[in-house]
């Protein structure tokens, strides 16, 4: 079946960092690719979205591209700021109507000034 | 901008009592989802709803779940005889007709069973 794979975190890093956090996925199809972030106490916020192979995903300085070859979809940013801790989690939907989010196991950052 | 809202923040329930979970989704969205986290770990899939009838549930959402839209704006999650293991984050989200493929999620329901 379908299924989101991410790297293992915690992933701690000091202010103005690079950030790379790794997804692969498998799927059948064509499946839209997704980032939310989880901030402590909070719900999830779709951070940015990829529809098809090669689009870049692009929101407060966090960019995927959606890599068809390697099936990835990994996320980065140049600068992370401490507000960036979070849990992030990437997910895949096939893209038709009513159809369930696949999510990774998410990969908490935390960010150091 | 508009949101998901979701009622009660944290719901507190003795094992075998049913419990029902409330959000409201964004207004001229069509299809609507419940998904669960239980803590630490991944968020899970329930069922997605569209047109007053279930599109799709995972094995979770089983005969204890069941899901209603009782007027024009609410969404609800029913469960009937709650279990311990049912203590999780409870997520409602939403899509539009002309996104589909994209969800937007409520902050979510806390429920705990003691």
């Amino acid at each position: 079946g379908d299924s989101v794979t991410q790297m293992e975190g915690p992933v701690t890093l000091s202010e103005e960092a690079f950030l790379t956090i790794n997804c692969t996925y498998t799927a059948t199809g064509y499946p839209s690719l997704f980032w939310y972030v989880q901030y402590p106490g909070e719900g999830l916020q779709l951070l940015l979205k990829a529809t098809k192979a090669d689009d870049k995903g692009s929101n407060k300085g966090f960019e995927a591209t959606y890599r068809k070859e390697t099936t990835s979809f990994h996320l980065e940013k140049g600068s992370v700021q401490v507000s960036d801790s979070a849990v992030y989690f990437c997910a895949l939907t096939t893209g038709q109507a009513g159809t369930a989010l696949i999510f990774g196991k998410g990969t908490t950052l935390s960010v150091s000034s | 901008e508009p949101e998901v809202t979701q009622t009660p923040s944290h719901q507190v329930t003795q094992m075998g009592q049913e419990v029902i979970l409330r959000c409201v989704p964004i207004s001229n969205h069509l299809y609507f989802y419940w998904y669960r986290q239980i803590l630490g770990q991944k968020v899970e899939f329930l069922v997605s709803f569209y047109n007053n009838e279930i599109s799709e549930k995972s094995e979770i959402f089983d005969d204890q779940f069941s899901v209603e839209r009782p007027d024009g704006s609410n969404f609800t999650l029913k469960i009937r005889s709650t279990k311990l293991e049912d203590s999780a984050m409870y997520f409602c989200a939403s899509s539009s007709q002309g996104a589909r493929d994209t969800q937007y999620f409520g902050p979510g329901t806390r429920l705990t069973v003691l």
